[in-house]
C-alpha cells in the first residue's frame, strides 16, 4: 500500500530564510507526487506535481521540489518564504496504475515571524 | 481550467437530518471523482471513490449507507450524509480526475464545512 510521511508537524521560519519540507513516500513503483497548500478553512491548492523526466520540479508561488528514488523523498523548497506562504502543506502520492487513488501526508504547518 | 466547485460551502444542520453536497467539475468532464473528509488539523482520507454511472467504491471503514454517492454525469457527483449526527461534522473535499498527457490529477473542490448540532 501506498504511503506518505511528513515528519516534521510544525515549522517556524522567518520571512526571508529559506525553507524545506520534507516527504517520504512508499509506493512500488515510479508514483505521481504532488505537494499542496491549504489555508484555513480553504481548500487544497496545487503547488506542483512530479509525473516524470526531470527531477526537479518547478510550481507556483517559486516553490520547487526534487524527487530523489533513491531517499524515496520528495522534498519542497523555497529559497525566500514570504508572510503570505503560512498555511498548512500537504504531500500526496498517486499511483501511477489505473486506480488513482491519491494518499495523502498528515500535513506541515507553516508559521512564518516576521 | 480544471475548475471544480462544491456546493454549499458551509452548511448547519439538525442532528437526524440529511444533507447533500454537490461536486462539480466545471471545465471539464471528470469520469471519476473522489471524496475526502477532514478533520481538524488532520489530513485528507479518503472516503470514496466514484465512477460515472456506476456505484462508488467505500475506503475500509466507511459506512456506505451513511454517506451515499451518486455520479450520475461526467460533471456532477453528489454525497448525501444522511442521518446527520454531530460525530459527521467535519471539512468534505471532493476532487475530479482528469487524464492529461504528462498523466493523471485530481482538481480539488473547495470543501463544504457540515456542522451538526
Amino acid at each position: 500500500a501506498q504511503s506518505v510521511t511528513q515528519p516534521d508537524i510544525h515549522i517556524t521560519v522567518s520571512e526571508g530564510a529559506s525553507l524545506e519540507l520534507r516527504c517520504n513516500y512508499s509506493y512500488g513503483a515510479t508514483p505521481y507526487l504532488f505537494w499542496y497548500v491549504q489555508s484555513p478553512g480553504q481548500g487544497l491548492q496545487l503547488l506542483l506535481k512530479y509525473f516524470s523526466g526531470d527531477t526537479l520540479v518547478q510550481g507556483i508561488k517559486g516553490f520547487e521540489a526534487e524527487f530523489k528514488r533513491s531517499q524515496s523523498s520528495f522534498n519542497l523548497r523555497k529559497p525566500s518564504v514570504h508572510w503570505s506562504d503560512a498555511a498548512e502543506y500537504f504531500c500526496a502520492v498517486m499511483n501511477s496504475g489505473g486506480y488513482q487513488k491519491v494518499t495523502f501526508g498528515t500535513g506541515t504547518k507553516l508559521q512564518v515571524i516576521p | 481550467g480544471a475548475v471544480v466547485s462544491q456546493h454549499p460551502s458551509r452548511v448547519i444542520c439538525k442532528s437526524g437530518t440529511s444533507v447533500k453536497i454537490e461536486c462539480r467539475s466545471l471545465d471539464f468532464q471528470a469520469t471519476t471523482m473522489f471524496w475526502y473528509r477532514q478533520f481538524p488539523k488532520k489530513s485528507l482520507m479518503l472516503m470514496a471513490t466514484s465512477n460515472e454511472g456506476s456505484k462508488a467504491t467505500y475506503e475500509q471503514g466507511v459506512e456506505k449507507d451513511k454517506f451515499l454517492i451518486n455520479h450520475a454525469s461526467l460533471t456532477l457527483s453528489t454525497l448525501t450524509v444522511t442521518s446527520a449526527h454531530p460525530e459527521d461534522s467535519s471539512f468534505y473535499i471532493c476532487s475530479g480526475a482528469r487524464t492529461s498527457g504528462s498523466g493523471n490529477e485530481q482538481f480539488f473542490g473547495p470543501g463544504t464545512r457540515l456542522t451538526v448540532l
